[in-house]
């Protein structure tokens, strides 16, 4: 089985700071690792997304994740924050293959303070 | 860009009624499933669907669920006697194969509440 926990449910930065949203990850197979993005009365955007390939991923908005075997960790960065960046974000695992269901963290809200 | 497009936005039924969620899934993908996400609470997987199947479930997806794909275009999630706790946002999403993996693309969801 596989499972994800976000560490914090709510982070807050000032504008123009760095953001650091936290995620460990559990799994019995070699994952995929995921960060969606949540904004209010929206569906979910892929952020990014990690599949044995480099351990560092870039994705969209300047967001980037480490994946760190060692640590079972893939934190989520960016950094400078934005006023458009306040949203829901979820971490996010998939054991393996195209069918195979999602596993999702219970979210961080992120708070962006101007 | 394609997208997937889901109907309606809200839905609000009663106790014990039927409901149909639709989802158009994006055109050249193979895989659909659908997630739910109760106020306040993590987004949970339901199912999974490929090649005209049932791939995977979770033990949510209990014998009062059911899917389709009646078309070649359309994908929907049926609950046949609604009960309260079936109030959530449902998230429908298809996958096709990008860039050595597959990335599942998410629609806006459908609010159903139950009363």
């Amino acid at each position: 089985a596989q499972s994800v926990t976000q560490l914090d449910s709510h982070v807050s930065v000032s504008e123009g700071t760095p953001v650091l949203l936290r995620c460990n990850y559990s799994s019995s197979y070699s994952p995929s690792l995921f960060w969606y993005v949540q904004h209010p009365n929206k569906g979910l955007q892929l952020l990014l997304k990690y599949t044995s390939a480099a351990t560092l991923v870039k994705g969209i908005n300047g967001f980037e994740a480490e994946f760190k075997k060692s640590e079972t960790s893939f934190h989520l960065t960016k950094p400078s924050a934005h006023m458009s960046d306040a949203a829901e974000y979820f971490c996010v695992v998939r054991r393996g293959g195209g069918a195979d269901g999602l596993t999702f963290g219970k979210g961080t809200h992120l708070i962006i303070q101007p | 860009e394609p997208e997937v497009t889901q109907t309606p936005s809200h839905q609000v039924t009663q106790m014990g009624q039927e409901v149909i969620l639709r989802c158009v899934p994006i055109s050249n993908h193979l895989y659909f499933y659908w997630y739910r996400q109760i106020l306040g609470q993590k987004v949970e997987f339901l199912v999974s669907f490929y090649n005209n199947e049932i791939s995977e479930k979770s033990e949510i997806f209990d014998d009062q669920f059911s899917v389709e794909r009646p078309d070649g275009s359309n994908f929907t999630l049926k609950i046949r006697s609604t009960k309260l706790e079936d109030s959530a946002m449902y998230f429908c999403a298809s996958s096709g194969y990008t860039a050595h993996s597959y990335e599942q693309y998410f629609g806006p969801g459908t609010r159903l509440t139950v009363t």
